[in-house]
């Protein structure tokens, strides 16, 4: 079965750092591009961050440019996202993605881990 | 700052046909902005309904269809059914590796 399911969410100081991680199994890791997409409470879906397969490109939304760092391990089947001076507006759900290309989209969807930033 | 538009909100009768845009707030939407849609449940990961523009992802019925309209991407809905009511994305690719989701649109079906 095509599995992804994130990890290492939880509360977090304003200024405070996490890192985020995302299991893949069922597929071969290695063959697509991978994404964070998160989703703050009661709002819509953000495209946070993508990286190519074998992580020699990587693509952020403005808002997490400097701060955020998205990587991976093929050998791990793994993503990981480094989360670094987390602000209140970076609280959301998290969703780790398998990001297939042509066609392009998000085909494999994990159900999220929740980042809280609070004081 | 260009922003992937949507309306916020629709409103379908059960068998009814339903048509969801997804435009930028400059300029058109073309099959170059890779549009996909996505279906999302309150408490739910989204799921994907349509890939660059108009390829279905497996297992979606084709009662969903994925098209371009004039300068938008747009996604169509025929013969609603209850469960179709959901909160529904779409995601442009804007150049230089960023994507966009759009703010979404709540469908219900009444």
């Amino acid at each position: 079965e095509v599995q992804l399911v994130e990890s290492g969410g939880g509360l977090v100081q304003p200024g405070g750092s996490l890192r985020l991680s995302c299991a893949a199994s069922g597929f071969t890791h290695s063959w697509y591009w991978m994404a964070w997409v998160r989703q703050a409470p009661g709002k819509g879906l953000e495209w946070v961050a993508n990286i190519k397969q074998d992580g020699s490109e990587k693509y952020y939304v403005d808002s997490v440019k400097g701060r955020f760092a998205i990587s991976r391990d093929n050998a791990e089947n793994s993503l990981s996202l480094q989360m670094n001076s987390v602000t209140a507006d970076d609280t959301a759900l998290y969703f780790c993605g398998r990001w297939r290309t042509e066609p392009y989209g998000i085909d494999v969807w994990g159900q999220g881990t929740t980042v809280t930033v609070s004081s | 700052q260009t922003v992937v538009t949507q309306e916020p909100s629709f409103s379908v009768s059960p068998g009814g046909t339903v048509t969801l845009t997804c435009g930028l707030s400059s300029g058109s939407v073309s099959t170059t902005s890779y549009p996909s849609w996505y279906q999302q449940t309150p408490g739910q990961a989204p799921r994907a309904l349509v890939f660059s523009t108009n390829t279905r992802s497996s297992g979606v019925p084709d009662r969903f269809s994925g098209s371009i309209l004039g300068n938008k991407a747009a996604l169509t809905i025929t013969g609603a059914q209850a469960d179709d009511e959901s909160d529904y994305y779409c995601v442009l690719y804007m150049g230089s590796g960023i994507w966009m989701f759009g703010g979404g649109t709540k469908l219900t079906v009444l």
